[in-house]
């Protein structure tokens, strides 16, 4: 599996932008860029995801590199809710094949 | 709407005994995965069904054994249990016609004694 690189912990104050890089400087021309986020004692669950173009969704926005050696997770306004560890993961669109959780980075929001 | 249904969500054992896990995807979610979290880790991915075949092994020991049924639904079966397999056990459904997200349940935590 491509590897990907992320900060171990950022933090953020309430209301304001926060950017979530991610280096994936091997990925392949197949590799979908996915991100997940998991909340303190709940399952990881999907944010976003794109292959070379920008995308945005009602939860966040994800800007790919024109290279697409990297990427950065958009939310718009930080809630205490999105305190969460956020894991950047390549997968290539093969069904039934897993994601690879770990290490992402643990966001925590200040009010 | 529908979730992905895990059963039990509490399950305490000791240490040599067998456990079984189960999980119901999202009603049309062909796919099926299975995730061990130990405390203060990552989820490792342990393995997947595709359309009741096994689609992806990932570090999952020899003595667990997993399966999915005819309805879709999967279980998790675990013998011999150590202290170390004292973990939370995720399971997550996808369908191959959509956009290949995965849809977690919200766990299982087995506690091993």
């Amino acid at each position: 599996d491509a590897k990907t690189t992320q900060p171990n912990s950022m933090e953020s104050n309430e209301e304001e932008p926060v950017h979530l890089p991610c280096n994936h400087s091997t990925i392949s021309g197949t590799d979908y860029i996915h991100w997940y986020r998991q909340l303190p004692s709940q399952g990881p669950e999907y944010v976003i995801h794109g292959l070379t173009s920008n995308v945005n969704n009602r939860m966040a926005s994800l800007a790919i590199a024109e290279d697409r050696k990297s990427s950065t997770l958009i939310l718009h306004r930080a809630t205490l809710r999105d305190a969460a560890v956020y894991y950047c993961i390549l997968r290539s669109d093969n069904y039934g094949q897993n994601f690879v959780f770990g290490p992402g980075t643990r966001l925590s929001v200040l009010p | 709407a529908a979730g992905v249904i895990q059963s039990p969500r509490h399950l305490i054992k000791e240490k040599r005994e067998t456990a079984t896990l189960k999980c119901y995807p999202i009603p049309r979610h062909d796919t099926v995965y299975w995730y061990q979290q130990g405390p203060g880790q990552d989820p490792q991915f342990l393995i997947s069904f595709y359309e009741k075949m096994q689609s992806d092994k990932g570090s999952i020991p020899d003595r667990f054994s997993a399966q999915q049924f005819s309805d879709y639904h999967s279980e998790l079966n675990m013998s011999s249990l150590e202290l170390g397999d004292s973990a939370l056990y995720f399971c997550a459904s996808s369908s191959t016609g959509g956009t290949g997200e995965l849809f977690f349940g919200e766990g299982s935590r087995l506690t091993v004694l």
